[in-house]
């Protein structure tokens, strides 16, 4: 049973640029998660997709997005990089149930 | 809103010695209660979780938490540690569920890296 695989494993911008991180969820199960963790901190919560549609948001500015699709997998997109955008992003999904599920993470770098 | 707050950044215990990680939480009501663990450059790995029901939950790898509502923690516990347990970890909590089923997302403490001495 494969777990929750996030695409890609490392990447590297520049300031001003956009990127899209990807997941997948564990199979069965219907909610995505997205968090950020920057370095030595713990993950905070960016925002919540179920059934195609985001459903609570965490503290972060609109440059943020994201997208479900009807296969449940998810998309995380960020807008006009700025160096603090870098950290490790993480992807958790979960069935109908409180408990979430997290993929390795995919490290962004903004130079 | 709910706040979690892991008063350790740092603990060393030597092999085979007993561990106790710290959390505390912030919020009107019981949450739901979690520990992660995450190794270096890893996701994080679910260990344990409190909803309801016996206050003293077991979780993979030999750790338990107890949970104490008059103190407001969920403090986790193993007997004896293992020089594969240095990693960090993380207690966080949830406080809202779905009518149709899920829950919000987590409210994660800052951490507590655990150092194993031999």
């Amino acid at each position: 049973d494969a777990g929750v695989t996030q695409s890609p494993t490392h990447l590297i911008k520049t300031r001003g640029q956009q990127v899209t991180l990807r997941c997948s969820p564990k199979s069965g199960h219907d909610t995505v998660s997205w968090y950020q963790q920057a370095l030595g901190q713990g993950p905070q919560f960016i925002f919540q997709y179920y059934e195609e549609e985001e459903r609570q948001r965490g503290n972060f500015p609109d440059r943020f997005s994201g997208h479900q699709f009807p296969n449940y997998s998810s998309e995380l997109n960020v807008n006009a990089l700025l160096l603090g955008d870098s950290a490790l992003y993480l992807c958790a999904s979960s069935p109908r149930t409180n408990t979430q599920y997290f993929g390795p993470g995919t490290r962004l770098t903004v130079l | 809103a709910q706040s979690v707050t892991q008063p350790d950044i740092h603990i060393t215990v030597s092999e085979g010695a007993s561990l106790e990680l710290r959390c505390n939480y912030s919020y009107g009501a019981t949450p739901y209660l979690f520990w992660y663990v995450q190794s270096p450059g890893q996701g994080l790995q679910l260990l344990l979780k409190y909803f309801s029901g016996d206050t003293l939950v077991q979780g993979i790898k030999g750790f338990e938490a107890e949970f104490k509502r008059s103190q407001s923690s969920f403090n986790l516990r193993k007997p004896s540690v293992h020089w594969s347990d240095a990693a960090e970890y993380f207690c966080a909590v949830g406080v809202r569920v779905y009518s149709g089923g899920g829950a919000d997302g987590l409210t994660f403490g800052k951490g507590t890296h655990l150092i194993i001495q031999p």
